[in-house]
């Protein structure tokens, strides 16, 4: 099996940067993705192809890979961060998809 | 504008099946493959399978295979998934999602499942 590993949880105050990693082999080789997925809601992509910022969400998520470890960056978190952040990736020789455990971000 | 419109919420006894649907529209539906994700109260989300309508290729999580089958139905531009030999485990909300080039950029509202006897 494949695994992605996230920390549970990551805690900040209004205003400052929050750091979330998520480390797996199969990062050297595929893409990660991350979803933020607020209480009672669905997700929501918020960094594609490692790095990459789909149109609609904030300047202040970023994403950044070096070798088996992806780490995602809010810079200037806000209360409404306050959210589950999910990475994502897929091992390539049989295209399994597999999410990390999951990062519980506090923002208060 | 593409949305992902799911079934509604099942109660289901273990040992029974369950079949949700995912309605697509806003999106020629044979171009995209479709993923399934749920999420168990407690836990994270859980990667399940994938299907392509226009081809009918599926791929299943080791963990759900042979219990689970993804199918699609192009004239309705719907998807399904059924999970077989519930358990109380199996309660969760379970999620469609739409795949580009690897991202999954529009998501069902999700459909609760709960399996108790």
């Amino acid at each position: 099996s494949y695994e992605l590993t996230q920390p549970p949880s990551v805690s900040v105050s209004p205003g400052q940067t929050a750091r979330i990693t998520c480390s797996g082999d199969i990062l050297a080789k595929k893409f990660v993705y991350w979803y933020q997925q607020k209480s009672g809601q669905a997700p929501v992509l918020v960094i594609y192809d490692d790095t990459k910022r789909p149109s609609g969400i904030p300047g202040r998520f970023s994403g950044f890979i070096s070798g088996t470890t992806a780490t995602l960056t809010i810079s200037g978190a806000k209360v409404d961060d306050d959210a589950d952040y999910f990475c994502y990736s897929k091992e390539s020789s049989d295209n399994q998809g597999v999410f990390g455990g999951g990062t519980m971000l506090t923002v208060l | 504008q593409v949305q992902l419109v799911q079934s509604g919420a099942e109660v289901k006894k273990p040992g029974a099946a369950v079949k949700v649907s995912c309605q697509a529209s806003g999106y020629t539906f044979t171009s995209h493959t479709l993923h399934w994700v749920r999420r168990a109260p407690g836990h994270g989300l859980e990667w399940m399978g994938w299907v392509n309508a226009g081809n009918d290729n599926t791929k299943y999580s080791q963990k759900f295979q042979g219990r689970v089958t993804l199918t699609g139905d192009t004239s309705a531009s719907t998807a399904y998934m059924e999970l077989r030999s519930l358990r109380s485990e199996d309660t969760a909300i379970y999620y469609c999602a739409r795949d580009v080039v690897g991202a999954f950029d529009y998501w069902g509202q999700g459909t609760l499942v709960t399996v108790s006897s």
